[in-house]
């Protein structure tokens, strides 16, 4: 039972360059999410998806795209990518209720030059 | 005004000190409240839900209070390995699924 999965850990990208982060999970949940972390901010919820098929913006969804393609995976792209979006990225999954824990991914750390 | 409130710290401690954390929220209608333990360049974690009643779980003493929209952390006993980051979480529930709103968290250092 392997949790939250995210690839890659790493990625250098240049300005206007795009990527696909990938998430995937094994816990049968419902609902993923993508969080970015900046140094001060906290984290942030850029996407979130309450179950297969569906997806809705978050707080901070400007530059990025996400695709639930099946209840185990949820991408987030970023089409053209810039500095302001160097940060470390978060995928998470949960079945909603009042009382539900969130499981977080180990993280993607993304460095737009 | 930001939704949750932590002061960021550094908490510096020495092995075996108590020490509290304080957390508030803006969001009056929030349903549920949690605190995460995030180590250094790692995802975080649930550290342990908190309760209206208070609920401890060992040297971890949570604590609400709705009326004053506060929320604490009591650690007791600190050990070494209680060195992270605490964060401060609200759960804005509504509808299919739950928002959860992260506060910037607290950075706990336990000396020896």
């Amino acid at each position: 039972n392997a949790g939250v999965t995210q690839t890659p850990k790493f990625q250098v990208l240049k300005t206007g360059q795009s990527m696909t982060l990938q998430c995937a999970q094994d816990m049968n949940h419902n609902s993923m999410y993508w969080y970015r972390q900046d140094p001060g901010m906290g984290l942030r919820l850029i996407y979130y998806s309450a179950s297969e098929g569906t997806t809705d913006k978050g707080e901070v969804p400007n530059g990025y795209n996400v695709s639930r393609l099946n209840k185990r995976e949820f991408s987030l792209r970023l089409e053209s990518a810039a500095p302001s979006q160097t940060s470390v990225y978060f995928c998470a999954s949960s079945t909603p209720g009042l009382s539900d824990t969130q499981y977080f991914g180990p993280g993607t750390r993304l460095t737009v030059l | 005004r930001k939704e949750v409130e932590q002061d960021p710290g550094p908490f510096n401690v020495p092995e075996g000190a108590t020490v509290a954390f304080n957390c508030t929220y803006s969001n009056s209608a929030s349903q549920s409240f949690f605190w995460y333990r995030q180590d250094c360049r790692k995802e975080p974690k649930l550290l342990m839900s908190v309760y209206s009643s208070g609920n401890e779980d060992g040297r971890f003493t949570a604590q609400l209070n709705r009326a004053s929209q506060y929320i604490s952390l009591l650690i007791r006993d600190s050990k070494l390995s209680d060195s992270a980051t605490y964060l401060c979480v609200v759960n804005t529930y509504g509808g299919a699924t739950n928002k959860l709103i992260f506060g910037t968290g607290t950075l706990l250092a336990v000396q020896p």
